[in-house]
């Protein structure tokens, strides 16, 4: 079945710094969703892209649909305590059955 | 809206007892999903609906497992009997087409 391979696993930076994580897939997805999940709460989303080639910002989240639509990178600029958490991308694939599949996640640790 | 409710939030239990999980999705939205969440297997979808349907349940992972969805702002994860592998944060989620899901608070489940 279709599966999201999402890298780092896990990263732990210093306040400041700027991350990026990405997620690959061998097929296509018709679109790709970035969530958070804090501790001991469910995911939430944080982005959504539909079209590829899509850029979209939320304040200093910065995600992107690959051309292929085959990936997705998220970025976090300027990162700060508070972004502690695991992200996972998300996508429904090509088939348009609803399905909504997870990667593995990046679980992001800040040193103040 | 008060969002994705699941009760309970922890349940503690007995192997080889009969555990239900409980969901509401969000009113209006016509996919609920069921998700599982260990940190060896991260996000496992085990089964989702579409208006009330079961469309695609091949994530559940024994016979012991059984969904329903007997309306559209109820849905019910059963395990019988439990085994202790089957310890992890349960999820659901809903979302209106293909857009984005929202998650619940999910189910903290131990067998003990």
């Amino acid at each position: 079945g279709q599966q999201l391979n999402q890298s780092p696993q896990s990263m732990f930076i210093q306040e400041g710094e700027d991350v990026s994580m990405n997620c690959t897939s061998s097929s296509i997805f018709n679109t790709w969703l970035w969530y958070k999940q804090d501790p001991g709460e469910g995911p939430v989303l944080l982005i959504a892209l539909y079209k590829a080639g899509e850029l979209t910002s939320n304040g200093r989240l910065t995600a992107q649909f690959g051309i292929t639509r085959k990936d997705s990178f998220l970025n976090i600029s300027a990162s700060i305590p508070s972004d502690v958490g695991i992200y996972f991308c998300a996508g429904h694939g090509s088939s348009n059955t609803g399905k909504l599949i997870f990667g593995q996640g990046t679980t992001l640790q800040v040193k103040p | 809206d008060a969002g994705v409710i699941q009760s309970p939030r922890h349940e503690v239990t007995e192997m080889g007892q009969e555990v239900t999980l409980r969901c509401k999705p969000i009113s209006g939205h016509d996919y609920l999903f069921w998700y599982r969440q260990t940190m060896m297997r991260g996000l496992e979808l085990l089964i989702y609906f579409n208006n009330n349907v079961p469309i695609d349940d091949s994530g559940m992972p024994e016979d012991r497992f059984s969904a329903k969805m007997p309306n559209a702002s109820f849905s019910t994860l059963k395990i019988q009997p439990s085994e202790p592998r089957d310890s992890a944060v349960y999820f659901c989620a809903s979302s209106l087409g293909t857009l984005w899901a929202f998650f619940g608070q999910g189910t903290r489940l131990t067998v003990v």
